[in-house]
């Protein structure tokens, strides 16, 4: 079936660091990934998306790499700010099953000056 | 475009009420989901229809939730009746093909 495994949270960093948050899938067929952020009090927008195996897709300083040798994509950002503080979801969609939306548990980031 | 809207953004209710929340995708967006989001259970998928056929409705917690998509604009959903383990942010979302799906900004409900 598909799935998606994402870091468990919450993670806190000083602003300026470097980000990583880990997510690993499970799926048939070659499905498109996906980075959405959910600030507080909000729903959950698109941050980034790749369709294809080694896509990169990029936003806002973030970035992430379809590799389907490992099944993951990770998601990165090189220096964080405060404004970055949220919960981000890492989600699978799948043409072979419905093209239902699969989400991962979301990580909690909280940056701080 | 407006985005996916959805009604009310605040809902508090008595326990036993009937709870009513309201959805519009995305005009030309085929697919449809509402989703719930608690501290304890992160975002849990309850339904999703596709061509406003529902595909999946395994999420949906027990028969006192309901879900309809008359037409192509339009979706509800219901609970009947609320309880308190009920409150939660209700999400619609929508997309067409494989492409992202787009969020609503939710519906904060409280049963009390």
């Amino acid at each position: 079936g598909n799935s998606v495994t994402q870091m468990e949270g919450p993670v806190t960093l000083s602003e300026e660091a470097f980000l990583t948050i880990n997510c690993t899938y499970t799926a048939t067929g070659y499905p498109s990934l996906f980075w959405y952020v959910q600030y507080p009090g909000e729903g959950l927008q698109l941050l980034l998306k790749a369709t294809k195996a080694d896509d990169k897709g990029s936003n806002k300083g973030f970035e992430a790499t379809y590799r389907k040798e490992t099944t993951s994509f990770h998601l990165e950002k090189g220096s964080v700010q405060v404004s970055d503080s949220a919960v981000y979801f890492c989600a699978l969609a799948n043409s072979n099953t419905g093209n239902q939306f699969y989400f991962g548990t979301g990580t909690s980031l909280t940056v701080i000056p | 475009d407006a985005g996916v809207i959805q009604s009310p953004r605040h809902e508090v209710t008595e326990m036993g009420q009937e709870v009513t929340l309201r959805c519009k995708p995305i005009s030309g967006h085929n697919s449809l989901f509402w989703y719930r989001q608690t501290m304890m259970r992160g975002l849990e998928l309850l339904i999703y229809f596709n061509n406003n056929v529902p595909i999946d409705d395994s999420g949906m917690p027990e028969d006192r939730f309901s879900a309809k998509m008359p037409n192509a604009s339009f979706s509800t959903l219901k609970i009947q009746p609320s309880e308190p383990r009920d409150s939660a942010v209700y999400f619609c979302a929508s997309r067409t093909g494989v492409t992202e799906a787009f969020f609503g900004q939710g519906t904060r409900l409280t049963v009390v």
